[in-house]
């Protein structure tokens, strides 16, 4: 099945600053990648996604980008606020098609 | 569009007990996701269901798990003889499954306490 590694499991920022978080997947048949932001005690909500038709995309503030050959996607995350203090999950469906694998998850602090 | 409604919201159960969790999808929506995620980790796959079937359990515990998604009503977990170690909060989501690689949305998710 697919192997999704996150990266770093922890990231503190100042306001302001940008923050980037990394995922690698293991099967090459994955074609889309999306991030979850979690507040604490909330729901994984969908923030952004990216189709391997293209390499990024950008939504205001935030861009993932993805290389294919590399077999890994980032999220970029420009002037940082303290609410975009939350845990950010990447995914991918692997070759399963729908059904997503979770990477560990990134801890963004953002300090005032 | 009511988005995905997971109830009960908090669960308490006394070891050995039976849990049963409802998941009822986003409207249009037919596939069914089911995740545990323990306190302070990431979302670990269960359970994927279609109405009427189950497509993938590879995540799903041999044991004192199941999972439902009859044709009418919602998608259940169940657990029985629930152990203290079932502690967690269980988020379920949906997508339209149109397609390979389609946009999933969670409900609030359970979080079942094992007294």
């Amino acid at each position: 099945g697919e192997n999704v590694e996150q990266h770093p499991s922890t990231l503190s920022v100042q306001e302001g600053d940008s923050a980037v978080i990394k995922c690698t997947y293991s099967d090459s048949a994955s074609n889309y990648f999306p991030w979850y932001k979690q507040e604490l005690g909330k729901r994984p909500q969908l923030i952004i996604d990216i189709r391997s038709n293209v390499g990024e995309k950008k939504d205001q503030r935030i861009a993932v980008t993805l290389n294919k050959t590399a077999k890994h996607f980032s999220l970029h995350i420009t002037e940082t606020q303290p609410e975009d203090s939350a845990v950010y999950f990447c995914a991918s469906p692997g070759n399963a098609g729908n059904m997503l694998t979770f990477g560990g998850g990134t801890r963004l602090m953002v300090k005032p | 569009n009511a988005g995905v409604m997971q109830n009960p919201r908090h669960l308490v159960r006394r070891r050995g007990q039976e849990a049963r969790l409802r998941c009822s999808p986003m409207k249009g929506h037919s596939h069914v996701y089911w995740y545990r995620q323990l306190p302070e980790e990431g979302l670990k796959f269960m359970v994927y269901l279609q109405k009427e079937n189950i497509i993938d359990e590879s995540g799903m515990p041999k044991e004192r798990f199941s999972a439902e998604f009859p044709k009418e009503g919602p998608s259940i977990l169940r657990i029985q003889q629930v152990v203290r170690g079932d502690s967690a909060a269980y988020f379920c989501a949906s997508s339209t499954g149109q397609g390979a690689g389609t946009e999933a949305f969670f409900g609030q998710g359970t979080r079942l306490t094992v007294v």
